[in-house]
This record gives structure tokens, sequence and C-alpha cells, in this order.
């Protein structure tokens, strides 16, 4: 079965930039896709098809792919950017594949 | 823009089964999209429990399909899980979600909902 690795945390200091890498060997056929959650909240979608950014989505998220791994940037990163961040990839009439989040520190 | 609100019982008692519907607005269920229920147990990381589509045609993950049901209803424009026989361990929060057909659209996620499985 298809399994999704990234980091547990990273820390950056506000203005820096965050990196966060999710590799699986299904990221070499299928598209990636991140979202960030907040406690409490509804996950929401920062990038869809390894680097497309919906709408509503601050500039600086941004999505990169490379062989078997995509990358989530945050160019710039606030103190509101704070979150957990999952890559997953969904192919159809397969099953949906998560990574195991990324906790994003900014202080 | 989809919305999605997962709605059912909070409390469920083990051996009994989980019944959750996730209620789709601002589209149609019978879309470009697929419908997914997945869970977060507390302190754990995310399980995809199982799809559907608008067709009726469902898949599961192999490790929860002996006590997985998922439906659709396109007249309610909702979908539907049920867990049998839940003990403890299935304790989590329920998520559902809309998944783009090929990835080349936005997904749609659910709030979540506690479920706790308790006597």
């Amino acid at each position: 079965s298809y399994e999704l690795t990234q980091p547990s945390s990273v820390s950056v200091s506000p203005g820096q930039t965050a990196r966060i890498t999710c590799s699986g060997d299904v990221l070499a056929k299928k598209y990636g896709r991140w979202f960030q959650q907040k406690p409490g909240q509804a996950p929401v979608l920062v990038i869809y098809k390894d680097s497309e950014r919906p709408s509503g989505i601050p500039e600086r998220f941004s999505g990169s792919s490379s062989g078997t791994a995509v990358t989530l940037t945050i160019s710039g990163a606030q103190v509101d950017d704070e979150a957990d961040y999952y890559c997953y990839s969904a192919p159809d009439n397969n099953p949906v594949v998560f990574g195991g989040g990324t906790k994003l520190t900014v202080l | 823009q989809l919305q999605l609100q997962e709605s059912g019982p909070g409390l469920v008692k083990p051996s009994e089964t989980l019944s959750l519907t996730c209620t789709v607005s601002g589209g149609s269920i019978s879309s470009s999209y697929y419908w997914g229920w997945i869970r977060q147990p507390p302190g754990k990381g995310l399980e995809w429990i199982g799809s559907i589509y608008y067709s009726g045609s469902a898949y599961y993950n192999p490790s929860l399909k002996s006590r997985v049901t998922i439906s659709v209803d396109s007249s309610k424009n909702h979908f539907s899980l049920k867990l049998s026989s839940v003990t403890a361990a299935d304790t989590a929060v329920y998520s559902c979600a809309g998944f783009c057909s090929g990835g080349l659209c936005l997904d749609y996620w659910g709030q979540g909902a506690l479920v706790t499985v308790s006597s």
C-alpha cells in the first residue's frame, strides 16, 4: 500500500521561509495536495494539483513537485500560519493516502 | 463552492453501530467529485475509511471493510457512514470530504465531528 512521509515538526521565525516536504511513490503518478488544520477548525486546502493555490489562499503559500516528492513552501511565514499541515493524494478508485502531518511553529 | 457538514450522535455504546451523515450544499452531489470519510483518533494520524461515487460505487479501507458501509442519497444531496460493532478504538473525529476526480480542482472538507465510543 502507498504511504506518504513528512516531518513531524518544522520551526521558523516570523518572516522566514518554511518548507515541508512530503514523499511517497504515489506522488510520481498522482497529484499531491496540502491542507492546513488549526485546532477545532475545518481543514483548509492550501495547495492542489501539486502547485495550484486556491483563491483566497495568500501568495506566500506555494507548492512544487519533483519525482516522488511534493513540497509546501511558505515564504515569509507569519504567526497566523502556525498549524498542522497534511499532505495527501486522492487518486480515483484508490485509497486516499495521508502523510502523518507536520506541526509548523512560527516564533 | 461546496460546503460539507457532518451530523450524527456524538456518543455510541460499544458493540453498536456508528452512523453519520454528510450533507453537501452549494452544489450537487452528482458532480465530478467523489465523497469520502476520514477519521482521526485522539493524538493519532488521519485514516481513510472509504469513498463513494454518486453512482453508488464504493470502496473501503481493507482494515475496516468488514464493518463499514458508505451510501449516497442523491435526492437529499448527502452521503452516509455506518460502522458496526464499534469499540473504544473507534473513538475519533470523523470528517467527510469531497475529492475532485482527477485532482484537477479543489477538494472540500467538513468541519469534523467527534464520536466517542463509551458505555
